[in-house]
């Protein structure tokens, strides 16, 4: 079966320092891979999606970058936090032939002060 | 693109009792509507799942039902219980659409009173 993994789970971070938040997938191959934020315990924020290797789409503008160094593994970093960064950030997969359902790891809660 | 709305934004229901959350949806080729559910702390998990050949789905005490002509899809949950307490987000997706197409709802947090 597969399992999505998330961390850290909880990180505080000060204003202006960088980031990094990983996000690995098992059990499945050329997984699309997705972030999201959610802000106040609503509404889900898609920042970026992967379809593969190297292919990242941006939804979003902001100070937030995603990558893909290797087929399930999707890392969401800054080089500079602002305050409005902090939230709830979620990672989801889906199959790459059938990619209509998203299943979301367990998240990692931000708070930038 | 899509534009999913749903509706309430917050629920309070006595346990036992029943509890309908609804959505509408704007693109009427969207063809696939999961639901999640949402602990406190934790990810989205999905209950549900319908596609628009499908009228009704049920799975124990979760149930879905979509109209294509309104394009508006309802979450019933019978029988409630404490554990059922949660922010649900309904969504919809084109099938065949980009990696990115699954537009979720802003989420009702549902209450279950003991």
């Amino acid at each position: 079966s597969q399992t999505i993994h998330q961390w850290p789970a909880t990180l505080v971070q000060p204003v202006g320092s960088p980031l990094s938040l990983e996000c690995t997938v098992e059990g499945t191959s050329n997984p699309n891979l997705y972030w999201y934020r959610q802000a106040a315990g609503r509404g889900l924020q898609l920042l970026f999606y992967s379809v593969g290797i190297g292919q990242i789409s941006s939804e979003v503008p902001q100070n937030l970058s995603a990558s893909r160094p290797q087929d399930r593994q999707f890392i969401l970093s800054s080089k500079k936090l602002l305050l409005s960064d902090s939230g709830f950030y979620l990672c989801a997969w889906a199959h790459s032939a059938n990619r209509e359902t998203q299943y979301f790891g367990p998240g990692t809660r931000l708070l930038v002060l | 693109g899509e534009n999913v709305e749903q509706h309430p934004s917050t629920l309070s229901v006595q346990e036992g009792d029943s509890a309908v959350i609804k959505c509408t949806y704007s693109d009427s080729a969207s063809n696939y509507f999961p639901w999640y559910k949402q602990e406190l702390g934790k990810g989205p998990q999905l209950i549900i799942d319908i596609r628009s050949n499908v009228g009704e789905k049920k799975d124990q005490r979760i149930a879905v039902t979509l109209n294509k002509t309104a394009k508006h899809f309802s979450l019933h949950i019978t029988e409630t219980q404490p554990e059922d307490s949660a922010v649900y987000f309904c969504a919809a997706r084109l099938w065949g659409g980009s990696a990115r197409q699954l537009t979720f709802g802003s989420g009702t947090q549902l209450t279950v009173l003991p």
